[in-house]
């Protein structure tokens, strides 16, 4: 158990409607990244908060949009879904910002899109 | 645009043999080299890291060996086992401080008894 958490485990929903994604970093944690797997793409990266501020922003969809509140925790947004959206997406979170803070991953959402 | 590229896609080894697994990347800016190991139905989870100052990182059984020049990088699983049968994925990470990881496509390994 890495210590992150995300809800839900399984979400099932229809093309065009809108989900949140959920993360809790593990305790300490400041940073809170997200990341898509899906079997075309592999693991890309998403975007990445740090104590509350966007820090970098990688393979997102002007669709998709995350945040970080005052308590850590994660939310990933997705909108206007479509059937390639269908994916397992994960959080990761790391002690601190910089290159080689180790990044835990969550167990992960799988989205169906259908 | 792959920025790691991940080789093989799938290995099936014996057990007690030696598993390979390489990756490659462009980008000079990396410059933090992690392997992740991930069951399925689970997250991915740190296995082993090497910096580019080092040729070589042992712990346990998993060896990640470094070329720089060539920019390469491979792991070996020594003595592998049944238990090691995942999906292990080598990523990097610049310089830049921005901490994104970019994965290669994943190796599943196979351990047959």
């Amino acid at each position: 158990d890495s210590g992150v958490t995300q809800t839900p485990k399984h979400l099932i929903t229809a093309t065009g409607q809108r989900v949140t994604l959920r993360c809790s970093p593990r305790s300490g944690d400041l940073s809170v990244y997200w990341y898509q797997q899906s079997l075309d793409q592999g693991l890309q990266f998403l975007i990445q908060y740090y104590n509350g501020e966007e820090r970098a922003k990688g393979n997102i969809l002007e669709r998709f949009s995350a945040q970080q509140f005052p308590d850590l925790h994660s939310e990933l947004n997705l909108s206007s879904l479509e059937l390639g959206d269908s994916a397992l997406y994960f959080c990761a979170s790391s002690v601190a910002n910089g290159p080689a803070y180790e990044q835990y991953f969550g167990p992960g959402t799988r989205l169906t899109v259908t | 645009q792959q920025q790691v590229k991940q080789s093989p896609q799938s290995l099936i080894v014996q057990k007690g043999g030696i598993s390979i697994i390489n990756c490659a990347y462009e980008n000079t800016a990396f410059d933090y080299f992690p392997w992740y190991q991930q069951f399925p139905g689970k997250g991915p989870a740190l296995l082993i890291a090497i910096r580019p100052d080092v040729s070589e990182k042992k712990e346990g059984r998993f060896t990640i060996s470094f070329n720089k020049s060539a920019k390469q990088f491979s792991l070996h699983i020594m003595d592998s086992q049944p238990g090691d049968s995942a999906t292990y994925f080598c990523a990097a990470e610049d310089q830049t401080g921005a901490n994104n990881l970019f994965f290669g496509t994943g190796t599943r390994l196979t351990v047959i008894p």
